[in-house]
């Protein structure tokens, strides 16, 4: 079972719909965070979460940390926003800063 | 700014070859990491460096060795390539403070070893 699992693995949606990406993971954190990879491979940082939620435009990013859960929604969805989106986890680890990183979720919205 | 640049973009290798793959940061950023990204599994930590002159190995190190000699590069060499090192590469540097953890990551390097 890998300490940062995600859901779903791939999501097909119409745009104009209201998309939730989840986040699970199974060890003390200090960070989350929440990363974009494009088709053409590019790997971008959209937030970093330590506790309760960020809003960047269309995209909100919440945090449950007793929970040990995160979400990424997207409201209003376009075709732009097709890419895989991937969840990254700081662990309680002094002096040192590495992530544990999701598997990914694929999304694809169609026109 | 340039961000993080790595060199080449795209490489295809015998096996028993060697490489290097430069990336390069122009963010003074003291911390830089190399990951592999291969089909089903998340990025996965090769080696990381907290600083000029240091390194450390992460979760899959076998088979690779780094080098920061100056702090905006971060060197990760091949010796002998193996096919289960075909995988897409990613380097990244982030600058971490109080309330500050971002990292910025290059555009990747497409290995495949024949």
């Amino acid at each position: 079972k890998n300490e940062v699992e995600q859901s779903p693995q791939n999501l097909t949606a119409q745009e104009g719909e209201f998309i939730t990406i989840n986040c699970s993971y199974s060890v003390g954190i200090s960070a989350l965070h929440w990363l974009q990879q494009h088709p053409g491979g590019g790997i971008v940082s959209l937030f970093m979460l330590s506790s309760g939620k960020k809003k960047h435009g269309r995209l909100i990013a919440t945090i449950n940390i007793q929970e040990k859960h995160s979400s990424l929604h997207i409201t209003a969805s376009h075709p732009r926003d097709s890419a895989v989106y991937i969840c990254a986890a700081r662990p309680h680890t002094s002096g040192t800063y590495k992530y544990i990183f999701g598997t990914g979720t694929r999304l694809k919205v169609l026109a | 700014n340039a961000g993080v640049t790595q060199t080449p973009k795209f490489r295809v290798l015998k096996t028993g070859q060697s490489m290097t793959l430069l990336c390069a940061q122009d963010m003074n950023h003291e911390y830089m990491y190399w990951y592999r990204q291969d089909p089903g599994m998340g990025l996965r930590l090769i080696h990381y460096s907290v600083g000029e002159g240091t390194t450390a190995k992460g979760e899959v190190p076998d088979g690779y060795n780094v080098s920061r000699l100056k702090k905006q590069n971060f060197l990760l060499g091949l010796e002998s390539a193996a096919p289960s090192q075909t995988s897409v590469y990613f380097c990244a540097s982030s600058y971490v403070a109080s309330g500050r953890d971002e990292q910025y990551f290059g555009p990747g390097t497409r290995l495949t070893v024949t």
